[in-house]
């Protein structure tokens, strides 16, 4: 089954533990993304990955990093989390495709930071 | 800066009424326009999606209305059910650029269709 898997599916954590939100595609994608989502704000771009070893910053990037490695895993890392990024987080996967922009989005991670 | 607005906020709309959700853009380079649903617990799902070239496209009960001049595009959902309910997102991207893969969200609608 194609897919996008996000591991782990709700996180809460204290401020400044660093921690890492895994993401994983199986549909050999090029371009990986990942959003937060808060009410009133929609889904808003933090990074995203045209391909292996090319990342780039989206909106929302302060706080952040990502790294791509491998073609299939885009890890998010929060160094040192604080309450403002608790968040519900969605990493999303596409073919480079020119002809469509079909965004694959994974079950999302809800996190807490206290 | 709000690059996609999108209204209402939220919507209840009776079962087999019309459900009608609008967004504006401001990027005339935005060349590709999907409509994500999200049912809770669950990430967004692509619905129907448009290109500037046509003024309108419909999927079953779903279409999408294109007026480029205004920088508008709105869903319409026909003969509306409660398996409808969920939160709509409009989006904006240019797929024609270096920049693939950024999608810019509206800040979406719940939509309640009641019996």
């Amino acid at each position: 089954e194609a897919q996008v898997t996000q591991n782990p599916r709700y996180l809460i954590t204290v401020t400044g533990k660093k921690l890492t939100v895994t993401c994983s595609q199986n549909m050999n994608h090029e371009y990986m993304s990942w959003y937060r989502q808060d009410p009133g704000l929609g889904l808003r771009q933090i990074y995203y990955s045209m391909n292996v070893e090319v990342t780039d910053k989206g909106d929302v990037p302060e706080g952040y990093k990502v790294s791509r490695k491998e073609k299939r895993n885009f890890p998010l890392i929060l160094e040192s989390p604080s309450p403002n990024q608790t968040s519900l987080y969605f990493c999303a996967s596409r073919s480079r495709l020119v002809l469509t922009d079909t965004q694959y989005f994974g079950p999302g991670t809800r996190l807490t930071v206290l | 800066q709000q690059q996609v607005k999108q209204s209402p906020q939220s919507l209840i709309v009776q079962k087999g009424g019309i459900s009608i959700i609008n967004c504006a853009y401001e990027n005339t380079a935005f060349d590709y326009f999907p409509w994500y649903q999200q049912f809770p617990g669950k990430g967004p799902a692509l619905l129907i999606a448009i290109r500037p070239d046509v003024s309108e496209k419909k999927e079953g009960r779903f279409t999408i209305s294109f007026n480029k001049s205004a920088k508008q595009f709105s869903l319409h959902i026909m003969d509306s059910q409660p398996g409808d309910s969920a939160t709509y997102f409009c989006a904006a991207s240019q797929i024609n650029t270096g920049t693939a893969s950024k999608l810019t969200f509206g800040t979406g609608t719940r939509l309640q269709v009641t019996l």
